[in-house]
Parts: structure tokens; C-alpha cells; sequence
């Protein structure tokens, strides 16, 4: 069955980057697309970006200068790279297949 | 970038009544293919998010048909027939017309 699972560090300092993976099963990477989706503490959810079966990338306007998406086919794995993190970065992380399949997030806090 | 706004609800509502939650889109989501780009989320606290339909008015897989997702290209609803209290929680509408994607800031459902 599809499932989808984020991981990386629960604490960012500021000015750092943020590196965070999803790892999938029950689907292809090759043949199709995960989306990020990021939620801060208590508001709304966000788009940030996604990566297409061929490779090719899609970012939200506001993070596209800090952002890089990227994946391991054989490996089964997406990739996120953000840098300059600020306080306002703070947010739970989703990674999400079709937007039917979602993983269960990932907490990064950016604070010193 | 497409902006999306979400009206509010009179809450709580009642269990067995109806609830109609609004979204508009500043630009028509109407694509070449004759199809609506929109989706409508339900997350409930401590949760992913739930897709309940896509292209406007397709339900999800395993979606109860008390919920219909209706409207024009800018404007659209999100109708729950005989709300239960597994149905409270924050409501979001997405346009997947084009990139980047964007979300509207959500609605919050109580169910009294």
C-alpha cells in the first residue's frame, strides 16, 4: 500500500538549512509526482513545492530563492533543502502523494 | 499567483443540519479540458489532511456522499448534509489550475 514517511531534525537554527526526506513505497518516483505542503503552529497549510515524475520542480514564490527539491529514485526518496531559515519557517513538514496519500509530517522548529 | 478566500461559518453547528463552506479564487480555475482545478480538504486536529473531493465535485475514494463540492469557476461551496461530530475540524480549498498552488486560509467547523 502507498505510504509516505518525513524525517529530519526537530530543531533548526536560524540562518541554517533545512534538510528533511520523504520516504515513500507502493508507488513510483519515476512515474509519478510528491508534493511538500508545510503547516506553522496553529495556522493555515501552505504549498511549497513539488517534484515531477521526470525530475523537474515547482516551488511557492516566496520560498522558490531558498528552496531546492530533489529525489533517489532507487532509493524511493524526496528530498527538501531550504536555506537562510528563519523563525517564520517554523512548521510541521508534509510530503504527499496525489494529494490522497499524505505522511504524518515532521516538526522542525528554527530557534537558537 | 491565484489567491483563494474562504468565508466563514456560523458556528457551532448543530449535529444533523446542513453546513455550506465558501471559497473564491481570483482567477477562474476552469481548465482547457473543461474541468474545475479545485480541492477541498478536511483536517481534523493532530491530523494530515483529508482529500474529500477533487475537480470541484468528485468525491475521494472512501468520502461519505454527504459531502458535494459545487460552483463556477471562481466561486464554489463545499456542502455537508446531516453534519456528525467526526466532520468538525478546519476545512481548506486548494487550486491545482496552476503553479504555484495555493491554499485558502481555511474554515473551521464545530459541531454543536
Amino acid at each position: 500500500q502507498v505510504q509516505l514517511k518525513e524525517s529530519g531534525p526537530g530543531l533548526v537554527q536560524p540562518s541554517q538549512t533545512l534538510s528533511l526526506t520523504c520516504t515513500v513505497s507502493g508507488f513510483s518516483l519515476t512515474s509519478n509526482s510528491v508534493h511538500w505542503v508545510r503547516q506553522p503552529p496553529g495556522k493555515g497549510l501552505e504549498w511549497v513545492g513539488a517534484i515531477w515524475s521526470g525530475g523537474s520542480t515547482d516551488y511557492n514564490s516566496a520560498l522558490k530563492s531558498r528552496l531546492s527539491i530533489s529525489r533517489d529514485t532507487s532509493k524511493s526518496q524526496v528530498f527538501l533543502k531550504m536555506n537562510s531559515l528563519q523563525t517564520e519557517d517554523t512548521a510541521i513538514y508534509f510530503c504527499t502523494y496525489g494529494y490522497n496519500y499524505w505522511g504524518q509530517g515532521v516538526m522542525v522548529t528554527v530557534s537558537s | 499567483d491565484i489567491v483563494m478566500t474562504q468565508g466563514v461559518l456560523p458556528n457551532p453547528v448543530p449535529s444533523g443540519e446542513s453546513a455550506s463552506i465558501t471559497c473564491r479564487s481570483s482567477k477562474s480555475l476552469v481548465y482547457k479540458d473543461g474541468k474545475t482545478y479545485l480541492n477541498w480538504f478536511l483536517q481534523r486536529p493532530g491530523q494530515s489532511p483529508q482529500l474529500l473531493t477533487y475537480w470541484m465535485s468528485t468525491r475521494a475514494s472512501g468520502v461519505s456522499d454527504r459531502f458535494s463540492g459545487s460552483g463556477s469557476g471562481t466561486y464554489f461551496t463545499l456542502k455537508i448534509s446531516r453534519v456528525r461530530a467526526e466532520d468538525a475540524g478546519v476545512y481548506y480549498c486548494q487550486q491545482v489550475r496552476e503553479y504555484p498552488l495555493t491554499f485558502g486560509s481555511g474554515t473551521k467547523l464545530e459541531i454543536k
